[in-house]
C-alpha cells in the first residue's frame, strides 16, 4: 500500500516569506509526526498529533512554526516569517494508534527546505 | 530528558566484513530502543526495535542488536556487511509505557562499504 507521501519535495523560498509543507499519512493511521533534520544531525521532534488534536508540541521552535491536521489526516506545517535557520529536511511520520501501546512510526521521504 | 549519543560519525567497512555501530542512551527508566536506516532520497526504515524481553533482538537485512541496561547501550551488528548497505544509521530512544509518542535520534552514523 501507500506509505507517507511529503508534498513538495523540494522547497525553495527567500528569507521572510511564509511556507506550507504537506503531509499525507498512511491511510487509517490515526497518528502523525514532523520531524526536522538539518545537515549532519539525526530528525528531531517538533509536534505529535492524536486525531485531529495536537497531543504534543513542544519541539516547535518558536510561534513562527505552526501545524494542523483539520480532519485527522492530512497535515501541513507552516513555517511564518522564514529564516536561513529554518533550512532543513522535515520528516513527516504517521503510525497506528491502539490503546497504550507504542506503534511503529512510518517515515517519509521529506521535504527539503532550502531558505535563501 | 532522554538522550542519544552515537559516537562514531563515519565509519568505512569492507565489503563481506563484520560492522557494529555504537549507541549510547540516557533516560532514567525503562527505554524502548530503535535503529533506523535512511539511504539517500529515502525515508528512515526501521531496522529493529528493543521494548522488553531478550536483550538481543533479530531485525531486518541481517541486523542485530543487543541491550545492555548496564552499560546504556544498544550497538547494531551485522556479521558480513553488502555494498548495498552503505547508507546513514540512526539509534533513537523513546519512553517504555507511554504509548505513542516522540522519539529522540542520536546524530547518526555514515556508512561507507569499500569494495
Amino acid at each position: 500500500g501507500a506509505g507517507v507521501s511529503q508534498t513538495p519535495s523540494n522547497k525553495v523560498t527567500e528569507k521572510g516569506k511564509y511556507v506550507e509543507l504537506r503531509c499525507d499519512p498512511i491511510s487509517g493511521h490515526t497518528a502523525l509526526y514532523w520531524y526536522r533534520q538539518s545537515l549532519g544531525q539525526g530528525p528531531e521532534f517538533l509536534i505529535y498529533f492524536q486525531g485531529t488534536g495536537a497531543a504534543d508540541d513542544s519541539g516547535l521552535p518558536n510561534d513562527r512554526f505552526f501545524a494542523v491536521r483539520p480532519e485527522g489526516s492530512v497535515s501541513t506545517l507552516k513555517i511564518q516569517r522564514t529564516e536561513r535557520g529554518d533550512s532543513a529536511v522535515y520528516l513527516c511520520a504517521s503510525s497506528l494508534s491502539t490503546g497504550g501501546f507504542y506503534n511503529e512510526q512510518f517515515f517519509g521521504p521529506g521535504t527539503r527546505l532550502t531558505v535563501l | 530528558a532522554q538522550s542519544v549519543t552515537q559516537p562514531d560519525i563515519h565509519i568505512t567497512v569492507s565489503e563481506g566484513a563484520s560492522l557494529e555501530l555504537r549507541c549510547n542512551y540516557s533516560y532514567g527508566a525503562t527505554p524502548y530502543l530503535f535503529w533506523y536506516v535512511q539511504s539517500p532520497g529515502q525515508g528512515l526504515q526501521l531496522l529493529l526495535k528493543y521494548f522488553s524481553g531478550d536483550t538481543l533482538v533479530q531485525g531486518i537485512k541481517g541486523f542485530e542488536a543487543e541491550f545492555k541496561r548496564s552499560q546504556s547501550s544498544f550497538n547494531l551488528r551485522k556479521p558480513s556487511v553488502h555494498w548495498s548497505d552503505a547508507a546513514e544509521y540512526f539509534c533513537a530512544v523513546g519512553r517504555a509505557n507511554f504509548g505513542n509518542e516522540k522519539l529522540t535520534f542520536g546524530t547518526g552514523t555514515r556508512l561507507t562499504i569499500i569494495p
